[in-house]
């Protein structure tokens, strides 16, 4: 089955102790992303991935970290929580880097991470 | 970073009524998205949009690519239960080539039987 899976689901943490949330696709897509949703805020990007070893910063950058050493696995890294990066977390994948395609565009979306940063 | 306007913010209607909701920008955009998000589930795609004043159905919905290429509408024809959830629109800015999405605040349509 094609998807994209997010481990933990469910985290509460303190403050500055590192943690790392999963991502991994099954479907040989270039692009990956992350994202956090925050009431009235919507969905705004943190980083995403244009390809392996390509990453670049999205509209939330700041206390988050990425790595995309192979193509189906792209983390994302808190090096030292705050409680304001309490947040439902989402990752994304897409077969390319969006174009007129409608198939490349087909973004698809892991069930969420909720963290909870104390 | 820039957010686009999405209206309005939520929706409380009665099942069988038509629904629309739109997205402005103060910016251009080469491509419209509209998204569902399920409670408790990451969104899905709806509709795809790719050229101004192009219109496009997806079943019960339909979506619009402003003529302006600012702005975008979802309309939802004869709602039923299972269309709550949260709406997102998201675009791509014209001189963007690197996928980067912008996402709406998202609409709240919440359905009464």
């Amino acid at each position: 089955e094609a998807q994209v899976t997010q481990n933990p689901r469910y985290l509460i943490t303190v403050t500055g102790k590192k943690l790392t949330v999963t991502c991994s696709q099954n479907m040989n897509h270039e692009y990956m992303s992350w994202y956090r949703q925050d009431p009235g805020l919507g969905l705004r990007q943190i980083y995403y991935s244009m390809n392996v070893e390509v990453t670049d910063k999205g509209d939330v950058p700041e206390g988050y970290k990425v790595s995309r050493k192979e193509k189906r696995n792209f983390p994302l890294i808190l090096e030292s929580p705050s409680p304001n990066q309490t947040s439902l977390y989402f990752c994304a994948s897409t077969p390319r880097a969006f174009s007129g395609r409608v198939a490349d565009n087909e973004q698809f979306f892991g069930p969420g991470t909720r963290l909870t940063v104390l | 970073g820039q957010q686009l306007n999405q209206s309005p913010q939520s929706m409380f209607i009665q099942e069988g009524e038509d629904v629309s909701m739109n997205c402005t920008s103060s910016s251009i955009f080469n491509t419209w998205l509209w998204y569902k998000q399920d409670p408790g589930e990451g969104p899905v795609l709806l509709i795809a949009l790719y050229k101004a004043g192009e219109l496009t159905s997806n079943g019960r919905l339909t979506a619009q690519f402003g003529i302006t290429r600012k702005d975008s509408f979802l309309n939802i024809s004869a709602s039923i239960p299972s269309d709550v959830g949260i709406y997102f629109c998201a675009g791509r800015h014209g001189s963007s080539n690197t996928g980067k999405l912008i996402f709406g605040q998202g609409t709240t349509l919440q359905v009464k039987p």
